[in-house]
């Protein structure tokens, strides 16, 4: 069983669009964070949440922690080709000592 | 700056042969150190870390090791590889305990391992 469950998988749009993608689980976490992913590529860092109710934005980029701090979600505005790869969720629970637990990812796909 | 150096980048390996991946990290003292392995771009499954020089956490059982023989370096080994140990290899360092609520991990360009 997956601790952290992201949607869609796989995600192609046109440039221009609005999307979101969601990152859920059943366990609590005391942080989650988004990577960017590009093919060949290692993971980097976009931003980490940490409080239920936290919303943080990067230019065209925000994010948002549930309120349980159970789930998270990214939205990008009017997405980019730029903004194509793959976008993973990872969370420190908050149950007791564990290392970062990383989802399976959704691989996006802006079109100009 | 931290940088953080992986090689090879790209590996062909027949099954039954040794293997050895390694990792620096410049630009910060006692780093934690991790190695992940993502199978057809998705996911990333932690394999070791490190928290010092010889230090060495295992999180699943296989047929890799690792080692830390210095503060800033890392290395993945194998005896001897099977095909299942095909995959993208990641290195990552840390400057947060693992399981910290501020952990980052900032990530070599990793090695991708074909065995055949």
């Amino acid at each position: 069983t997956q601790l952290l469950e992201q949607s869609p998988q796989f995600l192609s749009i046109q440039e221009g669009e609005n999307l979101t993608v969601y990152c859920n689980s059943s366990s609590v976490f005391s942080s989650l964070q988004w990577y960017r992913q590009e093919p060949g590529e290692g993971p980097v860092l976009l931003v980490t949440v940490v409080t239920g109710g936290e919303v943080k934005k990067l230019k065209r980029l925000t994010f948002q922690f549930g309120d349980a701090r159970k789930d998270s979600s990214l939205h990008i505005t009017a997405a980019q080709p730029g903004d194509t790869g793959l976008y993973l969720c990872a969370g420190v629970e908050d149950s007791g000592y564990s290392t970062l637990t990383f989802g399976k990812g959704t691989m996006l796909l802006v079109s100009p | 700056s931290q940088t953080i150096h992986q090689w090879p980048a790209t590996l062909v390996q027949p099954v039954g042969s040794p293997l050895s991946l390694e990792c620096t990290v410049e630009g910060t003292s006692n780093p934690n150190l991790y190695w992940y392995r993502q199978a057809a771009g998705r996911g990333l499954q932690l394999l070791f870390y490190s928290v010092g020089i010889g230090q060495i956490s295992s999180e699943v059982p296989q047929n890799l090791s690792a080692s830390r023989p210095q503060d800033r370096q890392f290395i993945l080994s194998s005896k001897k590889l099977l095909l299942s140990d095909s995959g993208f290899y990641l290195c990552a360092w840390s400057g947060s305990d693992p399981g910290a609520t501020n952990e980052k991990l900032f990530f070599g360009s990793g090695t991708q391992l074909s065995v055949l």
